[in-house]
């Protein structure tokens, strides 16, 4: 199916553990995004990616790390995660134009206990 | 600085009312566009409307309109003869032309209720 799909779509781990979450998308979109949303802040940029291997922080990129070396791919990883890490993760995907909009999955609720 | 303000946490407006969304931004950039995104309780976000910093007119689609005042930086929403299924979060997004980036800057949101 064409679009955006993340994996998991729930997760619980614990303190210190390693988590990856997934981001597939179809349309080979050049943009890649990772969002958290927490209650108040809306949607904060973690990590983006202009292409395939070229990555960039966002405004909390801390305790993350990004990859994209394949275009339709661009996995999110908690190398160590915390309590303040519990939050709603949307990836999105968008066109190289500046007026497309960003399209976004479904979302992965991860929980850390 | 926040760039991307909405001041109303929460709307209620009746049902075939129409109901406003505000949303204020702050950017040196003199080229940006600015977006709304709908996130119902299921979860997903849903774009609605673009509009860019030089375009002439506001833009519409459908129910949906964005009250652009540009000297004000405001990018209020306005949904016309709202529905139930419009309750729901709605979010304000800027995006800056500047430079290569394309990410979206996105406020805290307004959750709208609408009554029957």
């Amino acid at each position: 199916d064409a679009g955006i799909t993340q994996s998991p779509r729930y997760k619980i781990t614990e303190t210190g553990r390693q988590v990856t979450l997934m981001c597939h998308q179809t349309w080979s979109h050049s943009y890649m995004f990772w969002y958290r949303q927490d209650l108040g802040h809306g949607l904060r940029l973690i990590y983006y990616s202009a292409a395939a291997d070229i990555t960039d922080k966002g405004e909390v990129p801390d305790g993350y790390v990004v990859s994209r070396s394949k275009t339709e791919n661009f996995p999110l990883t908690l190398e160590s995660a915390t309590r303040s890490q519990t939050s709603v993760y949307f990836c999105a995907s968008s066109e190289g134009t500046q007026i497309s909009e960003a399209f976004f999955g479904q979302g992965t609720r991860l929980t850390v206990v | 600085a926040q760039k991307i303000t909405q001041t109303q946490p929460g709307m209620f407006v009746q049902e075939k009312e129409a109901v406003t969304l505000d949303c204020t931004y702050d950017t040196s950039d003199p080229s940006y566009g600015l977006f709304w995104y709908k996130q119902p309780s299921s979860g997903e976000m849903i774009f609605l409307i673009y509009q860019g910093s030089y375009d002439q007119q506001n833009a519409t689609e459908g129910r949906y309109s964005l009250n652009f005042q540009k000297a004000r930086k405001s990018a209020n929403l306005v949904i016309s003869a709202s529905q139930l299924g419009d309750s729901a979060m709605y979010f304000c997004a800027m995006r800056e032309f500047s430079g290569s980036a394309r990410q979206l800057t996105f406020g805290s949101g307004t959750q709208l209720t609408v009554l029957p």
